[in-house]
């Protein structure tokens, strides 16, 4: 059974800094491209870009390029989403989720960060 | 790339249907068939219900179902079911991925 098991929520300061994680299991991981989705309170579903975890080409939406990064860990069938500074308008629920070609068909839970002094 | 336009709100009776719409430019919806359909309940994760405009995953239900013309996707809900109730995000590959606005469809 494919699963994408994220990581727990966190509560951290402006200016901190974080990594969440998006586990894979299920299915070979280095097959299919993870991407991170951006969930603000009460709004929208973002696209916040992708990566392929074969050999960690990332591709950014241009909304979120030079603010987060992307990276995996192949022998642990994880991806990470990092953040180096945050600020307050960070405070959402991140997916990932499985790109498979054109869509993507499993998601993780989410991982609600709340950012707040 | 800006967010696709969807309708804010859609309702129905149980039994009936109702169509949404997902209106984009020839950049995205209208440049390729690579059209999503995600369906979110409160709290939860979205659950991809069409893939490529109009093909539907395993297990979900063939009440939806899912169109385009030019530039605007639309996804239909027949039959309508209480736990329809929820909102629905579209979603088109345009080099990189692009979402809806989102709708709130309500099951009167």
């Amino acid at each position: 059974e494919v699963q994408l098991v994220q990581s727990g929520p966190e509560v951290k300061k402006p200016g901190e800094s974080l990594r969440i994680s998006c586990r894979g299991s299920g299915y070979t991981f280095t097959n299919n491209w993870i991407t991170w989705v951006r969930q603000m309170p009460g709004k929208g579903l973002e696209w916040m870009g992708w990566i392929d975890p074969s050999d960690s080409y990332t591709n950014y939406s241009p909304s979120f390029h030079g603010h987060v990064t992307f990276s995996v860990d192949k022998s642990i069938t994880t991806a990470y989403l990092q953040w180096s500074s945050l600020k307050a308008s960070d405070t959402a629920v991140y997916y990932c989720a499985r790109r498979v070609e054109t869509y993507f068909d499993y998601w993780g839970q989410g991982t609600l960060v709340t950012v707040s002094s | 790339q800006s967010a696709l336009t969807q309708p804010p709100s859609a309702s129905g009776s149980p039994g009936h249907s109702v169509t949404i719409s997902c209106t984009g430019t020839s950049s995205d919806v209208g440049g390729y068939d690579y059209v999503s359909w995600f369906q979110q309940h409160p709290g939860k994760a979205p659950k991809l219900i069409i893939y490529d405009v109009n093909k539907r995953p395993s297990g979900v239900p063939d009440r939806f179902s899912g169109s385009k013309s030019g530039n605007t996707a639309s996804l239909t809900v027949s039959g309508l079911q209480a736990e329809d109730e929820a909102d629905y995000y579209c979603s088109s590959y345009a080099g990189g991925n692009v979402f809806g606005t989102g709708t709130k469809v309500t099951v009167l």
